[in-house]
Formats: structure tokens, C-alpha cells, sequence
């Protein structure tokens, strides 16, 4: 059983397209998280989410925006995509929120090719 | 910025013990030690954390010194599948503190 799934796992796109990248983990966890890590292998925050509040990293761009239809699924969507956007993107997810010490559960990636 | 400091790649040979150091002198009272490793083109993968005792499961133990200004873990038997980046996190708790900020890593590479 997969824990966290991602999708779609591989991504090619035009710039200025819009797209989305799904999340979903079956693990019950309350809090869902998206990374970046870029070609560089920088792996970093850029949301951590739970039903009562959302946590931006200031770094990232208003151009992406995470949307949970429930407490299962947190999907990223990006408008209007750069080159500089071009990355592989990971969920997690874990029990509570970042007031606890539990750790987090990532997904298997999503790798965004940005053309 | 990370606040841990390790080095950029190790060595181990396979059934050995490998030994991956973490400075973090910086560490505050109510800040943890996480370990997570990233196997190449996979998700980051949880191992173990810590407060200030050591701690051992099935995966691994997480030595931190007295200070707790620095940390090692420790894979007691290393097997050619723990080749992997290794990330040592220090950790606080409550709104972005919580979040896990990931630095460069340790390269491990298990030989036969």
C-alpha cells in the first residue's frame, strides 16, 4: 500500500501553462506538506498545510498555491510556469502539524519539466 | 539556512558500520536532531530523531553528545542498499520552526 502517492510522476509543459500536481496519503495524517528540490538537489519547504492554517515559505512565488480538497489530498497548482520552475516536487504528510515531533512521510516526486 | 554542518561524502564498506557525524553547536534547548535519507531519485526517508538521550530503532542509532552540539548516526551494518544522501536536521517546534530545513547532506556510498 502506498503510503503517499503523487501524480502524475513525470511532467513536460510549455512555459506560461498552467498545471497541477496531485497528492494524496492514506496514512490519516493531518498535516500535508510540498518541497522542491531543484537541480542542485536543494531539497525546500514550500508549504506546510493543515485544515486550520497554511504556512507559505516567503521565497515562493504567489504563482503556485496549494488547494486540499480534504484532509487526504493536498494538490500544488502552478500558473503561468517558468523554465526556473522545472524541479521535482515531493509531498508529505504527518500526524498533527509542526507543533509535534512527528515525523513526516514523503511521496515518491513528481519531476516538472518546464520547456 | 540549515543549521548543521557534515561532510560531503563518506565511504563504507558493506557489514560494516557506518558513521555519519553532525555538528549543530548552534542547537537550542527545545530544538531536535532528525535524520532522513534520500536514496537516489526516491522520497526523503525518516530514520530516527532525538532530544538529548540516544535513541536506537530498527533502522539505526542517533548518538548526541552531552552538549548536543553535535550528533552522529549510526547504521550498525551497512548493506549496498543504504546508499543514499543523508540529512541531519535540527528541528523546533511550533509554526515554521517546525518545518525541516534540509542542507546538503552526506553522500554515503556502501561498497562491496
Amino acid at each position: 500500500d502506498t503510503a503517499v502517492s503523487q501524480t502524475p510522476k513525470y511532467l513536460v509543459t510549455q512555459m506560461g501553462n498552467d498545471k497541477s500536481i496531485k497528492c494524496e496519503q492514506n496514512l490519516g495524517h493531518d498535516t500535508m506538506y510540498w518541497y522542491k528540490q531543484d537541480s542542485k538537489k536543494f531539497l525546500k519547504i514550500m508549504f506546510s498545510y493543515n485544515n486550520k492554517e497554511l504556512i507559505i515559505n516567503e521565497t515562493v512565488p504567489n504563482r503556485f498555491s496549494p488547494k486540499s480538497p480534504d484532509k487526504a489530498h493536498l494538490n500544488l497548482h502552478i500558473n503561468s510556469l517558468e523554465l526556473g520552475d522545472s524541479a521535482v516536487y515531493f509531498c508529505a504528510s504527518s500526524r498533527r502539524g509542526w507543533r509535534e515531533t512527528y515525523e513526516q512521510y514523503f511521496g515518491p516526486g513528481t519531476r516538472l519539466t518546464v520547456t | 539556512d540549515a543549521k548543521t554542518t557534515q561532510p560531503t561524502s563518506m565511504d563504507c564498506a558493506e557489514g560494516r558500520a557506518a558513521n555519519l557525524p553532525c555538528n549543530h553547536s548552534t542547537i537550542s534547548g527545545n530544538e531536535y536532531v532528525y535524520w532522513y535519507r534520500q536514496i537516489h531519485s526516491q522520497g526523503p526517508q525518516y530514520i530516527i530523531h532525538g532530544l538529548k538521550n540516544n535513541e536506537t530503532n530498527e533502522m539505526a542509532s542517533l548518538i548526541i553528545t552531552e552538549d548536543r552540539k553535535s550528533s552522529t548516526l549510526i547504521l550498525p551494518h551497512a548493506t549496498l542498499r543504504d546508499t543514499a544522501v543523508y540529512y541531519c536536521i535540527v528541528r523546533g517546534i511550533g509554526g515554521s520552526q517546525g518545518n525541516l530545513i534540509f542542507g546538503k547532506g552526506t553522500k554515503l556510498s556502501v561498497k562491496p
